[in-house]
């Protein structure tokens, strides 16, 4: 198994432009979540999606866009980028609840710098 | 909603010493618990949880927590720090409910090995 993949691995923006942050989990996990990780701050949910077609704002939704239309995939969307969101962003995956088991894994992240 | 306080951004410990590390939750519900650790450009990596059952928990690379329902505490120990433990630590909580996906995490721990 991969686990969690993450693409691009580092990314550069200009102000304005939109891109597709990609997430792929090959463990077949019900739950994924996006985080972001910003010094000092900890990890911050941004969304998370408890099955395909299931999608929810976390706690710093404002900007990003996401949906869930497999199992396997949850693509993170920058609407339009800025500053504030030059960031690590983590995508994460986990077991649905029937499972008992609450561990999430975690992928290798994606920098991404906003000029 | 669930909440974690974890204090000093920064920690130093001497080789050999123990580390010790603090992580207070707020939970309305019974928690699950979790340290994560990341290394330099890394994602992140389960270290150890608690979700039911012994409140004494032991995790990789020697690392045990224990969970403190009267204290709303899951410190994390280690008696003899390595120089591999140069990392940063983060704790988290995660609420029981069925479809919960909404993992809370504290600021983190940069911990330095002195040799």
């Amino acid at each position: 198994n991969a686990g969690v993949t993450q693409t691009p691995k580092f990314q550069v923006l200009k102000t304005g432009q939109s891109m597709t942050l990609q997430c792929a989990q090959d463990m077949n996990h019900e739950y994924m979540s996006w985080y972001r990780q910003d010094p000092g701050m900890g990890l911050r949910l941004i969304h998370y999606s408890v099955g395909a077609g299931i999608t929810d704002q976390g706690e710093v939704p404002n900007g990003y866009n996401v949906s869930r239309s497999t199992t396997e995939d949850f693509p993170l969307r920058l609407l339009s980028a800025a500053p504030s969101q030059t960031s690590v962003y983590f995508c994460a995956s986990r077991p649905g609840a029937a499972s008992g088991y609450n561990e999430q894994f975690f992928g290798p992240g994606t920098r991404l710098t906003v000029l | 909603a669930q909440s974690v306080t974890q204090l000093g951004s920064h920690v130093s410990v001497s080789e050999g010493a123990l580390v010790l590390l603090r992580c207070n939750y707020s939970s309305s519900v019974p928690p699950y618990l979790f340290w994560y650790v990341q290394y330099p450009n890394q994602g992140l990596q389960l270290l150890l949880k608690y979700t039911t059952g012994a409140t004494l928990v032991k995790g990789i690379n020697g690392f045990e927590a224990e969970f403190k329902k009267s204290e709303t505490s899951f410190h994390l120990t280690k008696p003899s720090a390595h120089m591999s433990d140069a990392a940063e630590y983060f704790c988290a909580v995660s609420d029981t409910g069925y479809g919960n996906n909404r993992l809370a995490f504290g600021k983190g721990n940069q911990v330095v090995v002195i040799p």
